[in-house]
């Protein structure tokens, strides 16, 4: 079956733009994350959704940051007024989860962000 | 304040050999430990895992050993294959389901 989806695969933005990235999971995964990697570094928790539950934004660096999950489904990572900083990889993930149970995580490609 | 500690940015393997890529956590109560492989241009590829209560999981070539009174993990993989050549991610689990990641180890294995 199709994995997750990213899109667009590389985007170029001046600074002080807005940037939405999309990302399609695996379907019947009912989490969603988002992490990103800047370079030379590891990756960096952002958000975190889990059915109805409300999200965990515990990771999301600065309030020009936000995220949404439509029907269960899609997501879109909006980061407003983009800073170089923001550069990096943004790597979307899904799981399957039930409580007390581990789930792997199947990452898509990822969007390429560079911020001029 | 890294809670996951990946010392090594690269290893060079024979072909053939063993490849042992390591990773400290500092946190007791991670309870779930993953290994990623990552080619360029693409996303994590999960590996193999071990939860907080076993010390060994074995998967083909893969195996990964936890020492939680070290807060140690590590994956060993033999007999290295070129294609094993990627980028290895430890990540940790603690706290709902959102992952920790290391720094990643370049592992080339050399023919």
């Amino acid at each position: 079956g199709a994995g997750v989806s990213q899109s667009p695969s590389n985007k170029v933005t001046e600074k002080g733009k807005d940037v939405e990235l999309r990302c399609d999971p695996i379907s019947g995964h009912t989490a969603l994350y988002w992490y990103r990697q800047s370079l030379g570094q590891g990756l960096e928790f952002l958000i975190y959704f889990q059915g109805n539950s409300a999200p965990d934004k515990s990771g999301l660096p600065s309030d020009r940051f936000s995220a949404e999950r439509t029907g269960g489904s899609v997501s879109t990572l909006t980061i407003q007024r983009t800073q170089q900083e923001d550069s990096a990889v943004y790597l979307c993930a899904s799981s399957l989860y039930t409580s007390g149970a581990a789930y792997e995580q199947y990452f898509g490609p990822g969007t390429r962000l560079t911020v001029t | 304040d890294q809670q996951v500690k990946q010392n090594s940015p690269s290893l060079s393997v024979q072909e053939g050999r063993i490849s042992i890529l390591n990773c400290d956590y500092t946190n007791s109560m991670f309870d779930y430990f993953l290994w990623y492989k990552k080619y360029p241009a693409e996303g994590p590829t999960f590996l193999i895992s071990i939860s907080s209560i076993k010390d060994k999981n074995e998967d083909g070539r893969f195996t990964v050993f936890l020492n939680k009174s070290a807060k140690h993990l590590s994956l060993h993989i033999v007999p290295s294959q070129p294609g094993d050549s990627a980028v290895y991610f430890c990540a940790v689990r603690g706290g709902g389901n959102k992952l920790t990641f290391g720094t990643g180890t370049q592992l080339k294995v050399e023919l």
